[in-house]
């Protein structure tokens, strides 16, 4: 039974540019949700996607958007990165936006 | 809005004995989930073990259980036995229980960094 799978594992970016993030749930998952982790800090939700919706959103400017495909695999996009962009970028899943959430190993993104 | 606090940055424990991880949460709901989860160095967030608010039995999970004081509103975790593979970041989560704005996303304490000496 395949986990949360996400991809790339790491990535370096400059200033200003865009980054897409993927993720692809645990099987018979169809919510994921999207978390930023500084370093040192616990996780900060970004938003939730269900039924290719944005279900719900953190406190993150607009810079920060996303998308859920048919098969309930999720991108999260970042436009205009910042240095304070810099930080592990982890995916999680549940059956159903109520039920216990999944995480999967993150993206490192370093801004530069 | 919902706040948690672990309030021990660092905890070390010698294999084979038993450890204690603080967590205290703020909130004005009476019905919720809280949860803890295990971050080795691989960086995947693991789920150790879930308690429903509502329930007054402290949940175990093998070597792991809880302590639960609702009214505290505290949620320990304790670990017996303790194995080298248990060393890693430890995270408190809070959940609201129903729908509403923001209620199903996971608010994280900052963690505490388990050390296991052999």
């Amino acid at each position: 039974d395949a986990g949360v799978t996400q991809s790339p594992t790491h990535l370096i970016k400059t200033r200003g540019q865009q980054v897409t993030l993927r993720c692809s749930p645990k099987s018979g998952h169809d919510t994921v949700s999207w978390y930023q982790q500084a370093l040192g800090q616990g996780p900060q939700f970004i938003f939730q996607y269900y039924e290719e919706e944005e279900r719900q959103r953190g406190n993150f400017p607009d810079r920060f958007s996303g998308h859920q495909f048919p098969n309930y695999s999720s991108e999260l996009n970042v436009n205009a990165l910042l240095l304070g962009d810099s930080a592990l970028y982890l995916c999680a899943s549940s059956r159903q936006v109520q039920e216990t959430q999944y995480f999967g190993p993150g993206t490192r993104l370093l801004v530069l | 809005a919902q706040t948690v606090t672990q309030s021990q940055p660092e905890m070390s424990v010698q294999e084979a004995e038993t450890v204690t991880l603080s967590c205290t949460y703020d909130t004005s709901e009476s019905d919720y989930y809280l949860f803890w989860y295990k971050q080795p160095p691989s960086r995947q967030m693991i789920l150790v073990i879930r308690q429903e608010a509502y329930k007054q039995q402290n949940a175990t999970e093998n070597r792991f259980s809880v302590n639960f004081q609702k009214a505290a509103k505290s949620f320990s975790l304790k670990i017996s036995d303790s194995q080298l593979g248990d060393a890693a970041m430890y995270f408190c989560a809070y959940r609201s229980l129903y729908s509403g704005a923001g209620s199903y996303q996971l608010t994280f304490g900052k963690g505490t960094k388990l050390s296991v000496i052999p």
